[in-house]
This record gives C-alpha cells, sequence and structure tokens, in this order.
C-alpha cells in the first residue's frame, strides 16, 4: 500500500543554516505530494505541493521537488528563521474509493536557535 | 468565504467519560470530511471520512464513532474514552486535490 517515510527529528538549527528534511513515497499510482506545516498551537497548513513528477512547489522560501526516479519530495530551505519552528509532515495524496486518500509521514519537529 | 471550524481547542477528560468534538464547514455544501488522530511520535491516522449525510466510513476499528447529522457538521464521539484515545484530532475538508484543516482538538484523557 501507499506510504511516507520522513526523516525523524528533532531538527535544531541555527538561524540563517540550510534546511533538508527528507521524504521518500510508496504508492502504487500517480499521487499529487504535499507538505504540511503545524505551528506551535495551531492546525495543520498546506506549505506545498507538486502533482507530477519534476513539479516543484514552493511557499516562504521552501523548495521541494517530485522525484518520481528516486520516489522523493525533500524539503529544502536555504536560510531558515526562528519563526520557522514547527512541525513539518510530508504527505501524499492517492485516488481511491473515498475520491482521495491522505498518507502522512510522522512529522519532523523543527527548532531554529537565534 | 470558505472556512473551518473545530472546537474545542483542547480537552481535559477522564477514563471513561463521553467525548464530542464538533467540525463546521462554511461557504460550500456537500463536502467531503475527514477525521484525523495524530497521536504521539505517530503521524496522521484517517478515523472517519464522510461523502455526505448520514454517510460515514471507519477506516480503523477503535473506540470512537461518527456522524454526518447535517451537511457541513461532522462530528467525532465517544462512549467511553480510553487512555489510548489521548492525541490531537484534526478535522478536514477536502477541496479538490488538497484539504483544508481544522485548527485541532488537543485530548488528554487522565
Amino acid at each position: 500500500g501507499d506510504s511516507v517515510t520522513q526523516m525523524e527529528g528533532p531538527v535544531t538549527l541555527s538561524e540563517e543554516a540550510f534546511l533538508t528534511i527528507n521524504c521518500t513515497y510508496t504508492a502504487t499510482g500517480y499521487p499529487s505530494l504535499f507538505w504540511y506545516v503545524q505551528y506551535p498551537g495551531e492546525g495543520l497548513q498546506l506549505l506545498l505541493k507538486a502533482t507530477k513528477a519534476d513539479d516543484k512547489g514552493s511557499n516562504k522560501g521552501f523548495e521541494a521537488t517530485y522525484r518520481k526516479e528516486t520516489t522523493s519530495f525533500h524539503l529544502e530551505k536555504g536560510s531558515v528563521q526562528v519563526s520557522d519552528s514547527a512541525v513539518y509532515f510530508c504527505a501524499l495524496s492517492d485516488r481511491d474509493a473515498s475520491g482521495n486518500q491522505f498518507y502522512f509521514g510522522t512529522g519532523t519537529s523543527l527548532t531554529v536557535i537565534p | 468565504s470558505q472556512t473551518i471550524h473545530q472546537w474545542p481547542a483542547t480537552l481535559v477528560q477522564p477514563v471513561g467519560s463521553p467525548l464530542s468534538l464538533e467540525c463546521t464547514v462554511e461557504g460550500t455544501s456537500n463536502p467531503n470530511l475527514y477525521w484525523y488522530r495524530q497521536a504521539a511520535g505517530r503521524g496522521l491516522q484517517l478515523l472517519f471520512y464522510s461523502v455526505g449525510i448520514g454517510q460515514i466510513s471507519s477506516e480503523v476499528p477503535q473506540n470512537l464513532s461518527a456522524s454526518r447529522p447535517q451537511d457541513r457538521q461532522f462530528i467525532l464521539s465517544s462512549k467511553k474514552l480510553l487512555l489510548s484515545d489521548s492525541g490531537f484530532y484534526l478535522c478536514a475538508w477536502r477541496r479538490g486535490n488538497g484539504y483544508t484543516f481544522g485548527s485541532g482538538t488537543r485530548l488528554t484523557v487522565v
């Protein structure tokens, strides 16, 4: 079945450091891929998405490229800020009897220190 | 505008007590609605989804139930909470190929 494997945390970085959070997936079809972010005390928010191979999703300085050959969707940011401290979830959406089914990774906690 | 509301934000309940979490959607009709749970150290797990009034599909057998009494209302319930029911519960509304999530309810069963 479909699944998402995400880099375990927690991750602690200094401000302005480079961020990579690895995500790989297993899917039987042609899924869409997502990164969601959960800031402290808030619900999940969509950060970025890519719907087909080689697409690059980007938002707020974050980027991720849909790599079908390596079944990956790694999240990157060139220079993190303290405000980026949150939990990041990689997810895929595939079609099944309910229309679309979502599969989430376990989440990676990021703390950025000044 | 299209929004999703979920309450309460936090809840502390004793073992054996009942549970009712409510989720409502505004600005749309006949939405597909979902309940997810995030347990500590684990990813999000789909609990229930509903494609219409009175239509509930369960993904994981458990101590919980869901109901869809109105088009834009989705309720998560339990008759008797267990310690293992503690977690972060999210209501979600599927919009096209993406989801909009509620703000979540952090449930602690003591």
